[in-house]
């Protein structure tokens, strides 16, 4: 078992729509969470981490679960610059050996 | 440009050859890490260095990887004997070491490696 899941898509949203979708972390030890996004043939790049009290930045909402061990992501007013791949990720030490998720690739259509 | 740097872009060679890519961190940062994505994968963790200390290797670095980073700065991976199953994005990446901006990584744009 992969120690994080994620449903790779892709999730096709249209423009204006909203969008969510979760992965899943097998290590219970886990102590950081985040989300980065991931354009084609790019690196990745940090775009939020997730806090338990959940937390929002702009049209972006996570939310994390320790009990039920998810995470998950919310993307409102969907626009087009949103289409990527969101990498789930999560750190179970206390330095940058972050374990990635496959993604989940987000299309939004005009 | 003050993000993380990584050369060469691409890089095609033959199976059995020799290959070293280079990564420069962004400056202020001492920690620095490769990572190993393929087509449809996250990225995989290979090692890391704190300073010049190289402080954790993956088991997916086999024998013929070696990476360094000789004065605490730039780094480089080595891959000897190159094989078909090498084929992959190596990616860079660095972070401060200060509190939770540790965990905070910035990527470089990656060497995509093709093995014939």
């Amino acid at each position: 078992r992969k120690e994080v899941e994620q449903d790779p898509g892709p999730f096709n949203v249209p423009e204006g729509a909203t969008v969510a979708f979760n992965c899943t972390y097998s290590n219970s030890a886990s102590q950081s969470f985040f989300w980065y996004r991931q354009d084609c043939r790019k690196e990745p790049k940090l775009l939020m981490s997730v806090y338990s009290s959940g937390n929002e930045d702009g049209r972006f909402t996570a939310q994390l679960n320790r009990a039920s061990q998810y995470i998950s992501l919310l993307i409102r007013d969907s626009k087009l610059s949103d289409s990527a791949t969101y990498l789930c990720v999560v750190n179970k030490d206390s330095w940058g050996k972050l374990q990635f998720g496959a993604g989940t690739q987000v299309v939004v259509t005009p | 440009d003050t993000g993380v740097s990584q050369n060469p872009r691409h890089k095609i060679t033959k199976r059995g050859q020799n290959v070293t890519f280079r990564c420069d961190p962004i400056s202020e940062h001492n920690r620095l890490y490769w990572y190993r994505q393929t087509l449809g994968q996250g990225p995989e963790f290979l090692t890391y260095f704190q300073n010049e200390a190289q402080l954790e290797k993956s088991r997916l670095l086999s024998d013929r990887f070696s990476a360094e980073r000789p004065k605490g700065s730039f780094s480089t991976l080595e891959i000897q004997r190159t094989e078909q199953g090498d084929s992959a994005m190596y990616l860079c990446a660095s972070s401060s070491d200060r509190g939770k901006a540790n965990e905070k990584l910035f990527f470089g744009s990656g060497t995509q490696l093709s093995v014939l």
